[in-house]
C-alpha cells in the first residue's frame, strides 16, 4: 500500500458544483498536512493547510480524519478557474519530517 | 521576482552525460527541498536542506545523485551517468517556520530528458 493515496480522477464537473476529494495516508505517525494545486505543466503552488479542527477559505474546505487515516478538500460553487490537479501531502515524523505527495486529483470543471 | 528561481529550465543530455542543476531559493528561507517529478505523479521527494546541512536523503536517490548547499543558500543537484529513467521535472521548493509545518513555495522546475 502507497503511503499516501489519491483518486487520479479526472473529476468532470460543470461549473457550480459541490467536489470532494480524498486522500488517504498509511501512517498513524503523519503529522503535518497541505493541499496543493498544479496547474498544467506548472509548478504546486499551496492551496491550504489541514488542521486537526479543519478549516476554511473561501469556496474551498480541508478536513482531517485521525482516526480513518484521511484528509479531505470540498470546492464549492466551483469555478472553469478550478481546473487543475489537487495534491496532497503528507509530512511524516521519522527523526526528520519527510513530506510525501499524492499523484493527485484532477478536477476539470466544465460550462 | 523574489520566487524561488531554477536554472535551467530544460536540458537535454545524452546517456551518460553529467548534469547539474541549480535553485536558488527565497533568501529568509532556511530550507530546501529537492523533488523529482514525472507525468501524472505526484512530486517524489529526493532530499532536503536546513541551511547547509543536508539532513534527510530519499533511499530512492542513488549514488549518482549528490546535492549540494555550500553557504546555505542556492542549492545544486548533480546527476552523474545519465540514465533515460532519470528524464523527468526536477522540483526545487524553499521554506521557513518549523520543520512538519512549513509552506513549500516551489520554483518552475528543470525538465530534464535524456536521450
Amino acid at each position: 500500500r502507497k503511503e499516501v493515496e489519491q483518486d487520479p480522477g479526472p473529476f468532470n464537473v460543470p461549473e457550480g458544483a459541490t467536489v470532494a476529494f480524498n486522500c488517504t495516508y498509511s501512517n498513524s505517525a503523519s503529522q503535518s498536512f497541505f493541499w496543493y494545486r498544479q496547474d498544467c505543466r506548472k509548478e504546486p503552488k499551496l492551496l491550504m493547510s489541514v488542521y486537526s479542527s479543519g478549516n476554511e477559505d473561501g469556496r474551498f474546505t480541508a478536513q482531517l480524519n485521525r482516526a480513518s487515516q484521511y484528509i479531505s478538500l470540498l470546492i464549492r460553487d466551483s469555478k472553469l478557474s478550478d481546473s487543475a490537479t489537487y495534491l496532497c501531502v503528507v509530512y511524516t515524523s521519522g527523526g526528520s519530517y519527510i513530506p510525501t505527495f499524492g499523484r493527485g486529483t484532477s478536477l476539470i470543471v466544465h460550462p | 521576482d523574489t520566487g524561488v528561481s531554477q536554472d535551467p529550465r530544460h536540458k537535454i543530455t545524452k546517456r551518460g552525460q553529467n548534469v547539474t542543476f541549480r535553485c536558488d531559493p527565497i533568501s529568509e528561507h532556511n530550507r530546501l527541498y529537492w523533488y523529482r517529478q514525472t507525468l501524472g505523479q505526484g512530486p517524489e521527494f529526493l532530499t532536503y536542506f536546513q541551511n547547509e546541512a543536508q539532513l534527510e536523503k530519499s533511499r530512492l536517490l542513488s549514488d549518482r545523485f549528490s546535492a549540494e548547499r555550500p553557504k546555505g543558500s542556492f542549492s545544486t543537484l548533480e546527476i552523474q551517468r545519465t540514465e533515460q529513467g532519470d528524464s523527468a521535472m526536477y522540483l526545487c521548493a524553499s521554506s521557513r517556520g518549523n520543520i512538519g509545518t512549513d509552506e513549500q513555495y516551489f520554483g518552475p522546475g528543470t525538465r530534464l530528458t535524456v536521450t
